[in-house]
């Protein structure tokens, strides 16, 4: 069974302070792993695809990267916008397109 | 503009009712998706079409039925709404199964509250 852990679950950081957030995955062939991120009463907005391991992906502060059994969202000097749920997910090579989330991280930036 | 549009946004509605929620995608995408999301936790696949006539229950088992008739609209339907279906309700569309274009875009939401 496909699974994806995120943590932490919760995260406050200062405007500026870097961090960065751990989606940990078990899956039957990766066929893509996805990030994205979700404001409160809103659907998700896609950020990233990575497919195979050392891949990485940039845009504005944040970067993803994917290993064999994690993938991680760098979050540089962030702003209070930065402020929302990301949101990890996994499709399998056997899966068709279906894609298996996790619970999320929601981050909070303070001015 | 290509996009994907939810109606309605927010529904409060009766035990016992009938309610359909509309899901439409200007992309031309062949794929469609419906997701449950309860707050603070993880989206649940509930029903999911791969074309025209193609429909198949997700991994959350659901009383929920959709309907495929047109590539670009994908409704899902309660024939008698109870209090455990309030939920948020997400529906997404993608290109394709297969890299590129196998990201999937998520329309707004539904809010669906059941009194």
């Amino acid at each position: 069974e496909d699974q994806v852990t995120q943590s932490p679950e919760a995260l406050r950081l200062q405007e500026g302070e870097s961090s960065s957030l751990n989606c940990s995955y078990t899956v039957s062939g990766l066929r893509g792993l996805f990030w994205y991120r979700q404001d409160p009463g809103k659907g998700p907005e896609f950020l990233f695809t990575l497919y195979s391991a050392g891949e990485e992906k940039e845009k504005e502060r944040l970067k993803a990267t994917l290993t064999k059994k994690e993938s991680f969202l760098h979050i540089t000097a962030p702003k209070p916008e930065d402020s929302a749920t990301y949101l990890c997910a996994v499709q399998a090579k056997t899966s068709g397109s279906r894609l298996t989330f996790g619970e999320g991280t929601q981050l909070t930036v303070n001015p | 503009e290509a996009d994907i549009y939810q109606t309605p946004r927010y529904l409060v509605i009766g035990t016992g009712k009938k309610i359909t929620l509309e899901c439409s995608q200007t992309m031309g995408h062949d794929k469609m998706y419906w997701y449950q999301q309860d707050p603070g936790m993880e989206l649940h696949l509930i029903h999911y079409s791969y074309g025209v006539n193609s429909t198949e229950k997700g991994d959350l088992s659901s009383e929920s039925t959709v309907s495929r008739i047109r590539t670009e609209h994908f409704p899902l339907t309660l024939e008698s709404a109870r209090p455990s279906h309030t939920s948020q309700y997400l529906c997404a569309s993608s290109e394709s199964e297969w890299a590129p274009g196998n990201e999937q875009f998520f329309g707004p939401g539904t809010r669906l509250t059941v009194l």
